[in-house]
């Protein structure tokens, strides 16, 4: 099955710093998002964006399907940004099944 | 406002004592599904709906049932719990893009 891969596993910015995520994966994809677990365990969305660019205030992603990865990028981080990053992607061969495969996330620390 | 809901979002049971996690929506989806998040393996996805009366198997359905019988509810059935069913489960539903519960917390002694 597809496997989806995130890097780097684990970071840790002062607040004000900026920072890429990178999601690659190996398979072609209907769907890709991204999500933020806060510490609470809560799943929010952030993107979807099985191709393309957007933004959403300091937060902004890009994937580039044809070559099977996706960027999320953070600028000027604060503390209420930390949490882990999860890139989950929907295989184009699910058929009715809209699940989701889900890479095991970047752990973010944001310090004052 | 459009959510999706989960009950209970703590749970702490013993083996064997059934139990079910309720899971609605109100963002009329007709596609459900539900997760287990598990350290270093990720979220897996347990059962799907595509509609009322129409459920299957995700990948790892085993010691789970599941029953939909009306469009907003999707409830998660544990006959059996045991130990290693400890897990964070989400409830998720939407058209192409996922939007997810607030997710349970399930501990099974």
């Amino acid at each position: 099955g597809i496997q989806v891969e995130q890097s780097p596993p684990d970071l840790i910015l002062q607040e004000g710093a900026n920072s890429t995520l990178r999601c690659n994966f190996s398979d072609s994809v209907n769907n890709l998002q991204w999500f933020h677990q806060n510490p609470w365990g809560q799943l929010i969305n952030l993107f979807y964006i099985p191709s393309g660019t957007k933004q959403n205030g300091r937060l902004s992603a890009t994937t580039v399907a044809t070559e099977r990865y996706s960027l999320l990028y953070i600028s000027s981080s604060q503390t209420t940004d930390s949490g882990v990053y999860f890139c989950a992607v929907g295989p184009s061969n699910a058929g009715n099944n809209r699940k989701l495969i889900w890479g095991l996330g970047t752990s973010l620390a944001v310090n004052p | 406002e459009a959510q999706v809901t989960q009950n209970p979002r703590y749970l702490i049971t013993v083996t064997g004592k059934k139990l079910t996690v309720t899971c609605s929506q109100n963002m009329n989806h007709e596609y459900m599904s539900w997760y287990r998040q598990d350290p270093g393996l990720g979220l897996r996805q347990i059962y799907y709906s595509m509609n009322v009366e129409v459920t299957d198997k995700g990948d790892v359905p085993e010691g789970y049932k599941v029953s939909r019988k009306e469009k907003r509810n999707f409830p998660l059935i544990l006959e059996s719990p045991s130990p290693n069913q400890t897990s964070l489960y989400f409830c998720a539903t939407g058209g192409v893009e996922q939007f997810f519960g607030p997710g349970t917390r399930l501990t099974v002694l």
